[in-house]
């Protein structure tokens, strides 16, 4: 079976410092996809960024980029100028191409964004 | 208007009593969903469903049911509800294969209270 870990509960950066999150995944499957959401206080759930195993190229979104290494099932989100918008929880996500389209959530990390 | 719509925002109920939350959509998204998210536990799937005909248990459905009403429309049911079913519950849709990105959408969230 599929999982997805996020080993951080919580982490913190200064305002305008680089934070990474880190995720790491079990499968035994070659094609999927990697989401990265963000919940902010409102509780609302964000797509940040998004990464399909198929491609090697690290996807990019703004100050948003990803660090995926397939071989090693590890998929990181950098965060660039951390701003105190950015303070939220974090979670990672996996969902195998096609298939029973489940969609399975590490626990998630809470970033605090210090001024 | 949002895309995903859950009702009610928030609901204190006591133990016992039966509780239903709605989910509605207009994205047209044909895959729905209930998670359930708790401290340090990230969201945990409790029911999904690909069409009005196909509903399907999540690793959490027990003291669980769902309707699939019509396409735009899921919902949960608590039988009878119990303390540790106190959780926030959120919905879900996404498209098929052919549809945006493959991410999830999200609604806002219902925060359910058990006494």
């Amino acid at each position: 079976a599929q999982t997805v870990t996020q080993s951080q509960p919580e982490m913190s950066v200064q305002e305008a410092e680089t934070v990474t999150l880190s995720c790491t995944y079990d499968t035994s499957e070659s094609d999927y996809y990697l989401f990265w959401y963000k919940q902010p206080p409102s509780r609302q759930m964000i797509l940040v960024i998004r990464q399909e195993a198929y491609k090697q190229q690290n996807a990019t979104e703004n100050r948003f980029s990803v660090n995926f290494q397939k071989a090693a099932k590890s998929f990181s989100l950098k965060i660039s100028d951390s701003q105190l918008g950015d303070a939220a929880m974090y979670f990672c996500a996996y969902r195998l191409y096609g298939g029973t389209y489940k969609y399975i959530f590490g626990t998630g990390t809470r970033l605090k964004v210090l001024a | 208007d949002a895309d995903v719509t859950q009702t009610p925002r928030n609901r204190i109920t006591k133990t016992g009593k039966r509780i239903m939350l709605e989910c509605s959509q207009t994205k047209g998204h044909d895959r729905m969903y209930w998670y359930r998210q708790d401290p340090g536990l990230g969201l945990r799937l409790i029911y999904y469903s690909f069409d009005v005909k196909d509903i399907n248990k999540g690793e959490i459905s027990d003291g669980y049911s769902v309707s699939r009403q019509a396409q735009a429309k899921f919902s949960l049911s608590l039988e009878s509800a119990i303390p540790n079913q106190t959780a926030l519950y959120f919905c879900a849709t996404s498209a098929g294969r052919t549809g945006q990105h493959n991410e999830q959408f999200f609604g806002p969230g219902t925060r359910l209270t058990v006494l």
